[in-house]
């Protein structure tokens, strides 16, 4: 079955605490993107990688990591420096014919 | 500013009976068109699309139509299900941006009564 994967379904992070969201994807998309989404807001882009090894900011980058070392996989870091990491975020990827295609989702909570 | 808008951020319907969900922008360059539709704790799955060479687009119960001089689309769903209940995102994007992100309205909360 092909599609997109997240892990974990929901994450706890401490304060100061960097953590690390997985999405994986097996459709052979060449792009893959990261979005935020919190109550009452469209999903907002946080990072796109339109290639393996390449990657770009979104909207809202600060206090998040990337890195795409594998075509499958764009890992998210959410480190200590984004203040407010509450929120679900979910990996997107399609292949340049503009539909994308999504991952479950992961929660994020603070403890 | 928001460039994509659905300003109704609930709607309830009585199964059987037809929704309509809309959206507006305001970036007149914005030649592509999507819905989403979400279940709670899960992701968006993509339900149809529309560019702007067309004003209508059907896919079984759901068709989108686009009206470029008002920069305004709607979905509707005939005849909706219990099933349908879900929230429902309007996305938009320039038809040659390659590979590039879409700018998504807040969405619409969709309930379908028995």
């Amino acid at each position: 079955d092909g599609g997109i994967t997240q892990s974990p379904k929901y994450l706890f992070r401490k304060e100061g605490q960097n953590v690390t969201l997985s999405c994986e994807q097996n459709l052979n998309h060449d792009a893959m993107y990261w979005y935020r989404q919190d109550p009452g807001q469209g999903l907002r882009l946080i990072y796109y990688s339109q290639i393996v090894n390449d990657f770009q900011k979104g909207d809202i980058a600060e206090g998040y990591s990337v890195s795409r070392e594998k075509k499958e996989s764009f890992p998210l870091t959410v480190t200590s420096a984004q203040k407010n990491p509450t929120a679900f975020y979910l990996c997107a990827s399609n292949r340049g014919d503009e539909t994308q295609y999504f991952g479950p989702g992961t929660r994020l909570l603070v403890l | 500013d928001q460039q994509v808008k659905q300003n109704s951020p609930s709607l309830s319907v009585q199964e059987g009976r037809i929704s309509i969900l809309n959206c507006d922008y305001t970036n007149s360059m914005f030649d592509y068109f999507l819905w989403y539709k979400k279940y709670p704790a899960e992701g968006p799955t993509f339900l149809i699309s529309i560019s702007s060479i067309k004003d209508k687009n059907e896919d079984g119960r759901f068709t989108v139509f686009l009206n470029k001089s008002a920069k305004h689309l709607s979905l509707h769903i005939v005849p909706s299900q219990p099933g349908d209940s879900a929230v429902y995102f309007c996305a938009a994007s320039p038809n040659d941006n390659y590979g590039q992100n879409f700018v998504f309205g807040p969405g619409t909360r969709l309930s379908v009564l028995p």
